[in-house]
């Protein structure tokens, strides 16, 4: 099947920090990513859509600010979380949406914890 | 969204075991997607249901796309200490030109063996 990486897989930061994580669509084209968030023992929530080549779109509540995002190929999209704070600590899932069918595949996550 | 109503939250079972479980929706789905979750990872792709009163198996795992297209079930049958995990029903509901998933709250099964 379809897969997808993240990186990193998990990072540990200072408030304050930016941290970037990649998440790429290993043997398709994504021409659409999105984001999501998971806190402990929840569902997926989604952040934001990403489009390649044009600017993302973000659900309401999410700062378009604090969560940069860049879909510059369509095998790759990156979140930024910039400065970081201790309540931006959770599990981001990324996904990609390939195939003829447009199914969507997500990657492992990637565990922020900031201290 | 469009908020999935994904039922029962929790199952404890044995192995050997067969489990069923549902989504249901308000709006009208045109897909319908079941994923695993492991703790500590991304969720997996199940099983994908693309058209109203589609069955599907996957291995162990049925799942059906309801006619009215506003509910779903998955099946486990003999279940296995593996199958631990959290199981999530998906899809875009049509009012989401862009495709992005609206989520279950999941079902958290436990199988001891």
């Amino acid at each position: 099947g379809a897969v997808v990486s993240q990186h990193p897989s998990w990072v540990i930061c200072k408030s304050g920090t930016s941290v970037k994580i990649e998440c790429r669509s290993l043997d398709f084209q994504a021409t659409t990513m999105f984001w999501y968030r998971q806190f402990p023992k929840q569902s997926l929530m989604l952040m934001a859509t990403s489009n390649e080549g044009s600017k993302a779109t973000y659900e309401q509540g999410v700062e378009k600010d604090k969560f940069l995002i860049n879909h510059a190929s369509l095998t790759l999209s990156t979140l930024t979380v910039t400065s970081a704070h201790p309540e931006d600590s959770s599990f981001y899932i990324c996904s990609a949406r390939g195939g003829t069918l447009g199914t969507q595949y997500f990657g492992p996550g990637t565990r922020l914890l900031v201290l | 969204g469009q908020q999935l109503n994904q039922s029962p939250q929790s199952m404890f079972i044995q192995e050997g075991e067969d489990v069923s479980m549902n989504c249901t929706s308000s709006s009208i789905f045109n897909t319908w997607l079941w994923y695993k979750q492991d703790p500590g990872e991304g969720p997996v792709l199940l099983i994908a249901l693309y058209k109203a009163g589609e069955l599907t198996s996957n291995g162990r795992l049925t799942a059906q796309f309801g006619i009215t297209r506003k509910d779903s079930f998955l099946n486990i049958s003999a279940s296995i200490p593996s199958d631990v995990g959290i199981y999530f029903c998906a899809g875009p509901p049509l009012s989401n030109s862009g495709y992005a998933l609206n989520f279950g709250k999941g079902t958290s099964l436990l199988v001891t063996p």
